[in-house]
């Protein structure tokens, strides 16, 4: 299927585990985005990527890892999940830096 | 660092009132992109503005960067109950890391 595909969509975790969030895209973007989304805080950027091996931390970084070792897959792993975590993730691509971005379906994530 | 600063942070409109968000950023933006997010959805590209002083228009929207390149706003003229959600602005500054703004929840009373 073309587009932008996020897995799972619904997750629930314990506090302490580690959990990856997968994103998979089919455009061959370069650019690629991770966002958490709360209530009263809109989209906040933990992670970005320009291509392949090149990732940047971006507004709330801590506790989350990336890897972008393939153009269309940017997982990203909470390494040892807090309540604070619980949140919906938006995976995010575009093909340019003044490119519209293509946004996933999203990851709603529980951490209990 | 880059920020985006968005308001309001909640509209309530009657349907057929007009409806208003601004964007500003602590830094000179290369562009200033707009996405919509319906409830329960993902955001939705709207539309790009890079052009200082531009003005774009799709049907009763009207969007418009700042002379400055450091804000901008969305105008909804007559609203509908289709307009319901929240709405973003984004900036990308001096690098390729895309910001979003708060966003403005907007609920119409139809």
């Amino acid at each position: 299927d073309a587009g932008i595909t996020q897995s799972p969509r619904y997750k629930i975790t314990e506090t302490g585990r580690q959990v990856t969030l997968m994103c998979h895209q089919t455009w061959s973007h370069s650019y690629m985005f991770w966002y958490r989304q709360d209530l009263g805080h809109g989209l906040r950027l933990i992670y970005y990527s320009a291509a392949a091996d090149i990732t940047d931390k971006g507004e709330v970084p801590d506790g989350y890892v990336v890897s972008r070792s393939k153009t269309e897959n940017f997982p990203l792993t909470l390494e040892s999940a807090t309540r604070s975590q619980t949140s919906v993730y938006f995976c995010a691509s575009s093909g340019g830096v003044r490119t519209e971005a293509f946004f996933g379906q999203g990851t709603r994530l529980t951490v209990v | 660092g880059q920020q985006v600063m968005q308001i309001p942070q909640y509209q309530h409109v009657q349907e057929g009132e007009d409806f208003t968000t601004y964007c500003n950023s602590s830094t000179t933006l290369s562009n200033i992109q707009w996405y919509k997010q319906r409830p329960g959805g993902h955001p939705v590209f709207l539309i790009q503005l890079v052009k200082s002083g531009e003005v774009k228009k799709q049907k009763r929207l009207t969007f418009q960067f700042g002379e400055a390149k450091k804000n901008s706003s969305l105008h909804i003229t007559a609203t509908q109950t289709t307009d319901v959600g929240t709405y973003f602005c984004a900036g990308t500054g001096s690098n390729y890391k895309l910001t979003f703004g708060k966003g403005t929840l907007l609920t119409v009373n139809p």
